[in-house]
């Protein structure tokens, strides 16, 4: 069974303290690791797709980084408006059952404090 | 708005009651999905279609769960005799493209739903 772990559950950091996000996972043949951002009340909203070890993408102050067990979302100088719960998930390639869902971790709920 | 629509937005009900939400997708998009989202969880897959077929159903999905999408346009997701364990965040999502395989998907707001 595909697992995602992220850790911490909750981070706060100071305005400007950069640090990272971890996910884990455990799936039989990745077909990709995506993260995605969530304000509450709201559905996620996408952020970044990994493909490959090794693979790394960025988005202003968001970088994500992808090795063969893990993946990590770095915040570089943080602002207020960041603070969200970040959310990764992962497809699998397995044709048959299960080949268009996502499953996702619980997510890290970040806060960035002014 | 563009976006993903859901509808409603929150809905309380007693249990054994029966609720239908809606999803409407972004237009060009032919696929759509519904996941389910508790407090401090991930969302939780539930259902998937491609156009008006329904490819794919999570096997945690009770049969009192059914979900439609007619003319693969808009869908509906109706629950059977709600039990206090429906309480939830549902959320639709979709997307489109030529890949079978994308996570990229465009959520809604989602509907909550609350059974007392």
């Amino acid at each position: 069974e595909d697992q995602v772990t992220q850790s911490p559950e909750a981070l706060r950091l100071q305005e400007g303290e950069s640090s990272s996000l971890n996910c884990s996972y455990t799936v039989s043949g990745l077909r990709g690791l995506f993260w995605y951002r969530q304000d509450p009340g709201k559905g996620p909203e996408f952020l970044f797709t990994l493909y490959s070890a090794g693979e790394e993408k960025e988005k202003e102050r968001l970088k994500a980084t992808l090795t063969k067990k893990e993946s990590f979302l770095h915040i570089t100088a943080p602002k207020p408006e960041d603070s969200a719960t970040y959310l990764c998930a992962v497809q699998t390639h397995y044709s048959g059952a299960g080949s268009y869902q996502l499953t996702f971790g619980k997510g890290t709920k970040l806060s960035v404090i002014p | 708005d563009t976006g993903v629509s859901q509808d409603p937005r929150h809905k309380i009900t007693k249990r054994g009651q029966n609720v239908t939400f809606r999803c409407d997708p972004i237009s060009e998009h032919n696929r759509l999905y519904w996941y389910r989202q508790t407090l401090g969880q991930g969302p939780e897959f539930l259902t998937y279609f491609q156009n008006e077929a329904q490819l794919e159903k999570s096997r945690l999905l009770s049969d009192r769960f059914s979900a439609e999408r007619p003319k693969g346009s808009f869908s509906t997701l109706e629950i059977q005799r709600t039990e206090q364990g429906d309480s939830a965040m549902y959320l639709c999502a979709s997307s489109g493209g030529t890949s079978l395989y994308t996570g990229e998907l465009f959520f809604g707001e989602g509907s909550r739903l609350t059974v007392l």
